[in-house]
């Protein structure tokens, strides 16, 4: 089975503080994604990345970085957390070429 | 049809009720429309992936349909079960299968 793991289901920071969600794949899969999801909104992409060092701008990148420096393991920052990103962010990954995508449970993050 | 939108966003119905949602989506550069269950506290799962107009899909009590030419899917759950409680969402996919777009998700609540 696919299994894609989050480091943290709930995490409160306050604002200003750097924040890391990590992400890690067990599938050899060579795309990886991180969403968020708010109330009444879809899931929106922030990052996603195609390979080892690779990475590309999603719908909602400001505020985010991400960093992939092995396959398996794919990290969102916020450089300094603020308010308006209290959200339940998702990671997903899939096979090059493929449409599929495997998601982890989510992190809920709350910024005070 | 800009955005994929789902109607409605939140249901209750009793057991043993059968039930249907629908989704809509931007029929132009489709490709494939992904049905996923997001139950609380686990990870989405993927349902169903339709790609061809006409498509009919079927796991156990829940089906869906398609129609690319008017954009629209439907997934239908037959004789509902509380363990059928859920958040359905449903995604487009494009010719670039990065360019994945979320509906907000119809939250299905069955009471025993």
């Amino acid at each position: 089975d696919v299994k894609v793991t989050q480091s943290s289901r709930y995490l409160v920071k306050r604002t200003g503080e750097k924040v890391f969600l990590e992400c890690v794949q067990d599938m050899d899969h060579e795309n990886m994604f991180w969403y968020r999801q708010d109330p009444g909104l879809g899931l929106r992409l922030i990052y996603f990345s195609y390979d080892v060092k690779m990475k590309e701008k999603g719908d909602i990148p400001e505020g985010y970085s991400v960093s992939r420096e092995k396959k398996e393991r794919f990290s969102l920052i916020l450089e300094s957390a603020s308010t308006n990103q209290t959200s339940m962010y998702l990671c997903a990954s899939s096979f090059r070429g493929a449409y599929e995508q495997y998601f982890g449970p989510g992190t809920r993050l709350t910024v005070t | 049809i800009l955005n994929v939108e789902q109607s409605p966003q939140s249901l209750h119905v009793q057991e043993g009720d059968s039930t249907n949602f629908t989704c809509s989506f931007p029929s132009s550069n489709f490709y494939a429309l992904h049905w996923y269950r997001w139950e609380t506290a686990k990870s989405p799962e993927a349902l169903f992936v339709m790609t061809l107009n006409g498509d009919e899909k079927k796991k156990g009590r829940i089906s869906a349909t398609l129609n690319t030419k008017e954009g629209y899917s439907y997934l239908y759950i037959k004789g509902s079960q509380p363990e059928d409680s859920a958040t359905y969402l449903c995604a487009s996919t494009g010719y670039n299968n990065n360019d994945m777009r979320f509906g907000a998700g119809t939250r299905l609540t069955v009471k025993p």
